[in-house]
């Protein structure tokens, strides 16, 4: 099975701040790498498929990159609705297996 | 538009069996594949089974291989999860959500609002 994690596992940031948030497969996964945002009690919501594609409806703001084992989630200017939990998974084969989560709070 | 509702959640003893159904509107059930993935309470979130659109094709996550069985009817437009023999560790909200692809792309959108399944020792 193919390994997901991600750094960091928590982070403290304030409106207007940059945020990135990495994943690491445990092998090659070429671009097969998606990243949802869920806030509690809600399903996750689809971000970013494919490492880079942003899904229809999703803010600019949002941008993803890497291939191969390194991939990066970035929020360009974090926006009050952006506090929320933060989850890569990889779609390169099965089991399709999802990152730790990286909880986004206030600083 | 489009919706995915889970239902048939609930308190279980352990060893005994459940199934969970997912109705679909807003969209032709019968043209893509849908997965479960569950999430245990405070936990992330673990895939767990994926069916193509026309049922000919189904995965499992190895914890659940051999124990729960994924299905769907494209007539009702429902999609289900037989989920035998549970265990303790099988307590989860259990999300079905959409694959882009009548196989599987296997990114997931969108997603049901889950459904509570607790397994009692």
């Amino acid at each position: 099975d193919i390994q997901m994690t991600q750094s960091p596992s928590s982070l403290s940031a304030s409106v207007g701040d940059r945020v990135t948030i990495t994943c690491r497969a445990s092998q090659s996964i070429s671009s097969f790498l998606n990243w949802y945002q869920q806030k509690p009690g809600k399903a996750p919501k689809l971000l970013i498929y494919a490492a880079s594609t942003l899904q229809s409806g999703v803010p600019s703001r949002f941008s993803g990159s890497g291939s191969g084992t390194d991939f990066t989630l970035t929020i360009s200017s974090l926006q009050p609705e952006d506090f929320a939990t933060y989850y890569c998974q990889q779609s390169y084969s099965t089991p399709f297996t999802f990152g730790p989560g990286t909880k986004v709070d206030v600083k | 538009q489009v919706q995915l509702v889970e239902s048939g959640g609930g308190v279980v003893q352990s060893g005994r069996s459940l199934r969970l159904s997912c109705a679909a509107s807003g969209f032709t059930f019968s043209s893509y594949a849908l997965h479960w993935v569950r999430q245990a309470p405070g936990k992330g979130l673990e895939w767990v089974a994926v069916i193509s659109s026309d049922g000919s094709n189904k995965y499992y996550a190895d914890s659940v291989k051999g124990r729960f069985t994924i299905s769907r009817d494209n007539s009702k437009n429902t999609l289900y999860l037989q989920m035998n023999s549970l265990k303790a560790d099988d307590t989860s909200v259990y999300y079905c959500a959409r694959d882009p692809s009548s196989t599987w792309f296997a990114w997931f959108d969108p997603w049901g609002q889950g459904t509570l399944v607790t397994v009692s020792s």
